[in-house]
């Protein structure tokens, strides 16, 4: 068990460019998460997948931002015409699906910064 | 909506003494979780301790536990025995049916050799 990872670990880009973001989740676990977080704030979540059906999203993924699960296994976050307020962490997080088993882990996260 | 509120932006603690974050939390759910959340600086974020909200007994994790005060909505993390590893930011951070979670903006707690 390797944990939930992530990659890349840091991107930087210009203004307009697309980017796009990879999670693999820990091997058993079907649910999968996406949150954002700003310097000093806690994570704010963006979306969430349980194998893969994307089952919720936040208002705050604007068009520009779409996320995957093509196999019900790894992940993929994009956001397209970048902007500067997209610049933040983003994080990853899976959690198995079977009763009393809420809790997530995350992963070391993706900090972008759009420049 | 749920809300969750840490009103203590900052903590300190001497090394080997104890220490507790408050949290309290709204809902309208009668069926949540409860989580208390560390990330150190730079590192990823590790999940320290969670409570169900249908047990009365509060949860422990070594030297780490919770006073779960469902009717008052509060969820307090106490730390004994600080050691200088402790240093973080904690959030606070609620699960309900949409199996998401909601955080609070964090308490950073430094540890005083």
């Amino acid at each position: 068990d390797t944990g939930v990872s992530q990659n890349p670990r840091h991107k930087i880009t210009k203004r307009g460019q697309n980017v796009t973001f990879r999670c693999d989740p820990i091997s058993e676990h079907n649910r999968l998460y996406w949150y954002r977080q700003t310097l000093g704030q806690g994570p704010e979540f963006l979306t969430y997948f349980q194998n893969e059906a994307q089952l919720e999203k936040s208002r705050l993924l604007s068009d520009r931002f779409s996320a995957e699960r093509p196999k019900g296994s790894f992940s993929t976050l994009e956001i397209q015409r970048t902007e500067q307020g997209d610049s933040a962490m983003y994080l990853c997080a899976s959690s198995p699906s079977w009763a009393g088993a809420n809790e997530q882990y995350f992963g070391p996260g993706t900090r972008l910064t759009v420049t | 909506a749920q809300t969750v509120t840490q009103s203590q932006p900052e903590m300190s603690v001497q090394e080997a003494e104890t220490v507790t974050l408050s949290c309290t939390y709204d809902t309208s759910e009668s069926d949540y979780y409860l989580f208390w959340y560390k990330q150190p600086p730079s590192r990823q974020m590790i999940l320290v301790i969670r409570q169900e909200a249908y047990k009365q007994q509060n949860a422990t994790e070594n030297r780490f536990s919770v006073n779960f005060q469902k009717a008052a909505k509060s969820f307090s993390l106490k730390i004994s025995d600080s050691q200088l590893g402790d240093a973080a930011m904690y959030f606070c951070a609620f699960s309900g049916a949409t199996n998401k979670l909601i955080f609070g903006t964090g308490t950073l707690l430094a540890v005083q050799p």
